[in-house]
Parts: C-alpha cells; structure tokens; sequence
C-alpha cells in the first residue's frame, strides 16, 4: 500500500525556520518525482515545489523561490522541504504528492499533511 | 505564469442530477497537462481525471473529463450523495503547476 507521512509542521515565528519530512513506503520512490502542496486555512491549493526522481530537475513556485529548499534522500525514501524566511502568508497545511505519470499531470498519491504556523 | 478560472464557485444541485464544472487557462494548454481533483473537509485531495480526460484507478465512470486548449470541463453524470465536494483543476507549464481556486458542489 502506498503511504506518504510528512511530519516536522509546527508553530514558528515569522522570518524563522522548518524543515519538513516526507516518509514514502509502498512503491519505488526513487523513480517517481514528487511535490509540496499547501492549503492555507479555508482557502485553494498551492503548488509549492516539485523535484525529478534523481533530483536533476528541481522547480519552485515563486512565492517561495530563494526562501524555501526541496530535497530527497531516495535512500531514505524521504522527500524534505527545508523553509526559511518564514511569513504569515506561509501559514498552510502542507501536502507532500506523488507524480503519478512521466508525461502527463498528476498527484496520484498524497500525505494526510502537516500543519505550519507563522505567528509571533 | 498560466492562470485557471474555475466556474461556477458554488455549483447547488440534488443527487441524481448532472454536474458540469468548467476550467479556463489564461492560455493553451496541453491536454495531457490537465488533471482533475476531488477534495472533502479535513482530506486530502483525490486524483480524479488525468491527461484531460483519462479516469484515475478506481474512479468511478460516472466521472469524466473532456475539452483542449484553454476549456476544460469535469461532467458527472449523476451524482452520488457522496459526490459533494470542493473539485479543483491543475496544469502544469513552464516548469510550474497551478491550481483552479476551485469549484464547490453543494447539495440543493
């Protein structure tokens, strides 16, 4: 059974730091690309990050480019959102998704997510 | 950056009824970059239609997706009480996906 379990959201003050964790079992992570979404509170869906399987190809939304860092470690089978320079507007649940198909769109698989806080 | 417009906002119809949820891009789009979702409160988003107008495993056949270019429409043919839900679409171009502001059907 595929799982996706991110962990690592909390409360943070603004301009700090987190790092997200996303545990993946159930499929050959290594040969999937995989993302970061975020859901702010009551509000629509943000895609924030995305990395290829091998890490070659790394692409960030702008809202979050030179803030925020997408990694995996496929001998983990770990996917990792490193966020700095944290602000309020940050404030989200946080989705880790798997890309379902090489050519075309699709999130197949998704975390249950991790709440982020930015608040003094 | 490709904007999606997603209409109606708030689409209210009974159980048994057909649903047609539209999507636009500020610009063409690749049918194959066109994917729909499903999301209910306090879950995570469910893959329903991928490339346009490919059904994802285990969905139902009463959902289907169709449209090319700048229109896309998500069609459920008779709805299921289970149906209700906020539905989204996403693209992706130019080294970034984005999502609809989403559309929410309602029970009347």
């Amino acid at each position: 059974e595929v799982q996706l379990v991110e962990s690592g959201g909390g409360l943070v003050k603004p301009g700090g730091s987190l790092r997200l964790s996303c545990a993946a079992s159930g499929f050959t992570f290594s040969s999937y690309s995989m993302n970061w979404v975020r859901q702010a509170p009551g509000k629509g869906l943000e895609w924030v990050s995305s990395i290829s399987s091998s890490s070659s190809y790394i692409y960030y939304a702008d809202s979050v480019k030179g803030r925020f860092t997408i990694s995996r470690d496929n001998a983990k089978n770990s996917l990792y959102l490193q966020m700095n320079s944290l602000r309020a507007e940050d404030t989200a649940v946080y989705y880790c998704a798997r890309d379902a198909y090489s050519a075309v769109v699709g999130f197949d698989y998704w975390g249950q997510g991790t709440l982020v806080t930015v608040s003094s | 950056e490709i904007v999606l417009t997603q209409s109606p906002g708030t689409l209210s119809l009974s159980p048994g009824e057909r649903a047609t949820l539209s999507c636009r891009a500020s610009q063409s789009v690749s049918s194959s970059y066109l994917a729909w979702y499903q999301q209910k409160p306090g879950q995570a988003p469910r893959l329903l239609i991928y490339g346009a107008s490919s059904r994802a495993t285990g969905i139902p056949d009463r959902f289907s997706g169709s449209g090319s270019g700048t229109d896309f429409t998500l069609t459920i043919s008779r709805l299921e009480p289970e149906d209700f839900a906020v539905y989204y679409c996403q693209q992706y171009g130019s080294s970034a996906y984005t999502f609809g502001q989403g559309t929410k059907l309602e029970i009347k």
